[in-house]
């Protein structure tokens, strides 16, 4: 069964700087997607950033960008210039095709101004 | 475009009780999935429907049921509650189910909070 894992449960930065989170699943399927969601206080479930498996290049969205490492099963969030709006539980989760999303634990992320 | 809604927003219930929580998807997303999220198993996934039919099911008892409706409306039911289905339900939805390229990213509503005493 696949799994995933964030093996950081909170991570604290100062606003304006960057932070890494880290993912790391488990596979043995060659295709399949990757997501960065963010839950903030309120709950809402927020798609931050998406990586289709065969594609080589980093997905980045604006201040969000992924580091994809398929061989090693890596796939970590680079958030640069950290605003206080960024504090918030991020989850990873994997997807293969025909199959449920798996979600990681999450990591708190706490952001000091 | 309005995002996925699911109502009620707060449950409160007692143990033995049914309860049946509802969700609207995007407009022309096809697929509903559900996930459950608690403080001690994180987001499990509960099923997913897509052209009224279910297409895939999580590792829950079968208290737990859903449907899907001709305008991909998707509702679950818990039956004979226990203390235990006290969590967070979330509802997803995308336009196509899991497997079609660049269609299948969920979206999330807000939840439903279930309470069971």
């Amino acid at each position: 069964a696949q799994t995933v894992t964030q093996s950081q449960p909170e991570m604290s930065v100062q606003e304006a700087e960057t932070v890494t989170l880290s993912c790391t699943y488990d596979t043995s399927e060659s295709d399949y997607y990757l997501f960065w969601y963010k839950q903030p206080p309120s709950r809402q479930m927020i798609l931050v950033i998406r990586q289709e498996a065969y594609k080589q290049q980093n997905a980045t969205e604006n201040r969000f960008s992924v580091n994809f490492q398929k061989a090693a099963k890596s796939f970590s969030l680079k958030i640069s210039d950290s605003q206080l709006g960024d504090a918030a539980m991020y989850f990873c989760a994997y997807r293969s095709y025909g199959n449920k999303l798996v979600f990681g634990a999450g990591t708190i992320l706490r952001v000091k101004s | 475009k309005a995002g996925v809604t699911q109502t009620p927003r707060y449950l409160i219930k007692t143990r033995g009780q049914q309860v049946t929580l509802s969700c609207s998807p995007i407009s022309g997303h096809r697929s509903v999935s559900w996930y459950q999220q608690t403080p001690g198993q994180g987001l499990q996934f509960l099923f997913e429907y897509f052209s009224e039919t279910q297409r895939n099911k999580g590792n829950f008892p079968g208290r737990f049921s859903g449907r899907q409706f001709s305008n991909s409306r998707s509702e679950m039911n818990v039956s004979t509650l226990e203390l235990g289905d006290s969590a967070l339900y979330l509802c997803a939805s995308s336009l196509a189910p899991s497997g079609r390229v660049g269609t299948d990213t969920q979206y999330f509503g807000p939840g439903t909070r279930l309470t069971v005493l």
